[in-house]
């Protein structure tokens, strides 16, 4: 049973314009949470994270927001740029668990 | 250079021959995970270790083995590969800090398994 959610396998955007990932999850008991971006052929890396007590976190051009109330994260890439073409996953972890739960990701095409 | 590496990145193998995937990591790192990546779930977690001697199975573990002597590797065996552990593996580790120490990968192995 998949417990974080990316219903989004693809997403194009032109550049410059504004990109927005969505990541829902089904546990309550996730408290922090993860994006990570992953280029072909190499591992993911990670890009930002956010926990439960806060609802936003920016670094950059890149902000990650939690809702919650509705189990709902989203990240907001701007402006893209071609060099954010990528696969995006969202992951969660809850208290005294160790692994990460991932969303089956999105891929991002940031278009020139 | 510090960080994690895994091999092969590549290999084929047949049904019922046993295959190891190596992991090793320069950080010290006290936790260290394998994940399979397959279309449509994303990563999945393997198998973990918290520390050298000490390992624990995640959400998929049937078919692996893993095990832990020294603190820098943790090799992921599958005694007897089936067609459905073809998959693209990453290992990834982390520091004994908080929850919220991001966990760092490997750049995968791709295994095929005819």
């Amino acid at each position: 049973d998949q417990q974080v959610k990316q219903n989004s396998p693809s997403l194009s955007v032109q550049e410059g314009r504004i990109s927005i990932l969505n990541c829902d999850y089904t546990n309550s008991m996730f408290d922090y949470f993860l994006w990570y971006k992953k280029y072909p052929a190499e591992g993911p890396t990670f890009l930002i994270s956010i926990s439960s007590i806060k609802d936003k976190n920016e670094d950059g051009r890149f902000t990650v927001f939690l809702n919650k109330s509705a189990k709902h994260l989203s990240l907001h890439i701007v402006p893209s740029q071609p060099g954010d073409s990528a696969v995006y996953f969202c992951a969660a972890s809850r208290p005294g668990a160790n692994n990460l739960f991932f969303g089956t990701g999105t891929r991002l095409t940031v278009i020139p | 250079d510090a960080g994690i590496t895994q091999s092969p990145r590549y290999k084929i193998t047949e049904t019922g021959r046993q295959v190891t995937l190596m992991c090793h990591q320069t950080w010290s790192h006290s936790y260290m995970f394998w994940y399979r990546q397959d279309l449509g779930h994303g990563l999945r977690l393997i198998y973990y270790s918290a520390a050298a001697d000490i390992t624990d199975k995640g959400e998929v573990p049937d078919g692996y083995v893993v095990s832990r002597s020294k603190t820098e590797n943790f090799p992921l065996t599958l005694e007897s590969a089936t067609r459905s552990q073809t998959s693209v593996y990453f290992c990834a580790s982390r520091s004994l800090d908080t929850q919220g120490v991001p966990q760092h990968f490997g750049d995968g192995t791709r295994l095929s398994i005819l």
